[in-house]
């Protein structure tokens, strides 16, 4: 079945440890999101990839980092730099322009 | 820049009643604009969409969405709810342009009283 494969499911992280989080996708799309979910606030872009080798900053970028060396894979880091990463993280692919997203299940992260 | 507008983060109905979930976009150029419904730790699920084909869209579980040009809304509807309709509920902008970026709005939580 095509999807958006999202492991772990939940991550726990000490303080000053990098961590990445792995989104996969199966549906040959070329545009794929990172977002972070927090209660009250939505969904806040990140990071987003519309081609392979290319990625941009979304509106909270600040403490993360991504790769997008395949279609498939599209690889989320939260660095030791980000000062409240515990969230819901949700990664997301769309086939192009006007078209709707297919979301992943999400990876919660706590920081212990 | 375009954004969402989502009134009301918490709504209560009862089962049966009907369901109103507001969203308000604002966009430079001509949107796409989707509804997407959250159930606890998982993903989104898309409702519907509307992409200037006709201007009611109809979705899964029953919902429905209107895009009005002129209110510059796109509010979600079910005219009886059900106990399963529960969950959060997400509207979603985006446009033709360049960028391609998918802008949520903060979500309204959705509570259906027996």
């Amino acid at each position: 079945d095509g999807g958006i494969t999202q492991s772990p499911k939940y991550l726990f992280r000490k303080e000053g440890q990098n961590v990445t989080l792995s989104c996969e996708q199966n549906l040959n799309h070329d545009a794929m999101y990172w977002y972070r979910q927090d209660p009250g606030q939505g969904l806040r872009l990140i990071y987003y990839s519309q081609i392979v080798n290319d990625f941009q900053k979304g509106d909270i970028a600040e403490g993360y980092s991504v790769s997008r060396e395949k279609k498939e894979s599209f690889p989320l880091t939260v660095t030791s730099a980000q000062k409240n990463p515990t969230a819901f993280y949700l990664c997301a692919s769309r086939t192009g322009v006007g078209t709707e997203a297919f979301f992943g299940q999400g990876t919660r992260l706590t920081v212990v | 820049a375009q954004s969402v507008t989502q009134l009301g983060s918490h709504v209560s109905v009862s089962e049966g009643a009907l369901v109103l979930l507001r969203c308000n976009y604002s966009s430079s150029v001509p949107p796409y604009l989707f509804w997407y419904v959250q159930y606890p730790n998982q993903g989104l699920q898309l409702l519907l969409k509307y992409t200037s084909a006709a201007t009611l869209v109809k979705g899964i579980n029953g919902f429905e969405a209107e895009f009005k040009k002129s209110e510059t809304s796109f509010h979600l509807t079910k005219p009886s709810a059900h106990m399963s309709d529960a969950a959060e509920y997400f509207c979603a902008v985006t446009s033709g342009g360049a960028t391609n970026k998918l802008i949520f709005g903060t979500g309204t939580l959705l509570a259906v009283q027996p």
